[in-house]
């Protein structure tokens, strides 16, 4: 069974700060992780989705990495800015090989100071 | 594309009331999730469908919860009688999957309170 733990639970920072939040996930025969983002009483909004073939992803000034034998992720946020702050979830499929459904980590709460 | 829609996006109802809550996924996504979220535990996986044909339903916690997917543009997930600990977010998510590639867009939520 797939478990996924995000660290920190919550990162408060002054606008203009480079970031880094973490993702681990136990199972690695995962052929894909998601990262989303979610506003306070929101739907989650899809960031950026890296394939089991690729080592890392980018959209604008976030940029996402894979490794799967460490069973790690990492999501780069440059530059951050208020409008930035929201909750950061990261997702992996379950295991058992074809498996679509996610398993979701608990997210990092991201407070960016103006 | 409108994403995905569901509906109704609050519902307030009394113990022992049947709950019907709907979805229309994107145009073209062939497959379609039902997710709920509590302060608890979190978003979990209630069950999925591919090709409108039910996959995997090993979340669905009892069974007084039923998912049905008559067509591709429309799915239910009913609870029937509901309880005060249904109470939660429950979202749908759909997606396009071709081999390894399977990005989940996610509905607006319905927000159900049972009282």
């Amino acid at each position: 069974k797939q478990e996924v733990t995000q660290i920190p639970a919550a990162l408060s920072v002054p606008e203009g700060e480079n970031l880094v939040l973490n993702c681990s996930f136990t199972d690695s025969a995962i052929y894909n992780l998601q990262w989303f983002r979610q506003d306070p009483g929101k739907g989650l909004t899809s960031l950026l989705l890296i394939q089991s073939s690729q080592r890392e992803q980018t959209s604008g000034r976030l940029n996402a990495s894979l490794d799967k034998s460490s069973g790690r992720s990492t999501l780069y946020i440059a530059a951050s800015q208020p409008g930035d702050s929201a909750t950061y979830l990261c997702a992996a499929p379950y295991s058992g090989g074809g498996a679509d459904g996610l398993t979701f980590g608990k997210g990092t709460h991201l407070i960016i100071q103006p | 594309d409108a994403g995905v829609i569901q509906s109704p996006r609050h519902e307030v109802t009394e113990m022992g009331q049947e709950v019907t809550l709907r979805c229309k996924p994107i145009s073209g996504h062939n497959s379609l999730f039902w997710y709920r979220q509590t302060m608890m535990r979190g978003l979990e996986l209630l069950i999925y469908f591919n090709n409108n044909v039910p996959i995997d339903d090993s979340g669905m916690p009892e069974d007084r919860f039923s998912a049905k997917m008559p067509n591709a543009s429309f799915s239910t997930l009913k609870i029937q009688p509901s309880e005060p600990r249904d109470s939660a977010v429950y979202f749908c998510a759909s997606s396009f999957r071709q081999g390894g590639y399977n990005e989940q867009f996610f509905g607006p939520g319905t927000r159900l309170t049972v009282l």
